[in-house]
């Protein structure tokens, strides 16, 4: 069973900064990992989605790398501003399971003005 | 092209009655699935379809069922509803690869 978890749970930081959302799954069996945004009562906003036989994607000031074999996913956020506060989740889809979702409960970004 | 369209975006049940929840996917997706989202977690993985097939079910009650309509879009059915059963339901649809969501309907059980 394909666990996904997220670290740290909760991140604040002062604008301005650069920082790093950590993502780390069980099975590497996976199809391709998505990062998503959601903001207080609302859905989630797609951010980043890497393939299985890709490294890294970027938009903008986000970067999202993969590695596979050792269970991990990082998103690197560039320049924080205070619009980037919001939940963080991270979303692993499997081969074996058809194309279910599993995700980590998130990390919740504070970037104070 | 329009999102994924969700709807109620709010709810309120009592506990036992019976509750649908509708999704519109994007225009020429076929898959649409179904995610529970309890405050503070993550979404849990509750159906998946595509082609009106059900491809995936996750680890939910019977009282949980779903359907797809020839247009694509669904309806996700919860009867005998528990107060454990609030949460945000989310739809995601999806063509190729990667994962459209919706805003989601918030179901409140009282």
């Amino acid at each position: 069973k394909q666990e996904v978890t997220q670290i740290p749970a909760a991140l604040s930081v002062p604008e301005g900064e650069n920082l790093v959302l950590n993502c780390s799954f069980t099975d590497s069996a996976i199809y391709n990992l998505q990062w998503f945004r959601q903001d207080p009562g609302k859905g989630l906003t797609s951010l980043l989605l890497i393939q299985s036989s890709q490294r890294e994607q970027t938009s903008g000031r986000l970067n999202a790398s993969l590695d596979k074999s050792s269970g991990r996913s990082t998103l690197y956020i560039a320049a924080s501003q205070p619009g980037d506060s919001a939940t963080y989740l991270c979303a692993v889809g499997q081969e074996t399971s058809g194309s279910r979702l599993t995700f980590g409960e998130g990390t919740q970004l504070t970037v104070n003005p | 092209d329009a999102g994924v369209t969700q709807s109620p975006t709010h709810l309120i049940k009592t506990r036992g009655q019976q509750v649908t929840l509708r999704c519109s996917p994007i225009s020429g997706h076929k898959s649409v699935s179904w995610y529970q989202q309890v405050l503070g977690q993550g979404p849990q993985f509750i159906f998946q379809y595509y082609e009106k097939e059900e491809r995936g079910r996750g680890n939910f009650p019977d009282r949980f069922s779903a359907r797809q309509f020839p247009n694509y879009s669904s309806e996700l059915n919860v009867n005998a509803l528990l107060l454990g059963d609030s949460a945000l339901y989310l739809c995601a649809s999806s063509r190729d690869y990667g994962y459209t969501f919706g805003s989601g309907t918030r179901l409140t059980v009282v």
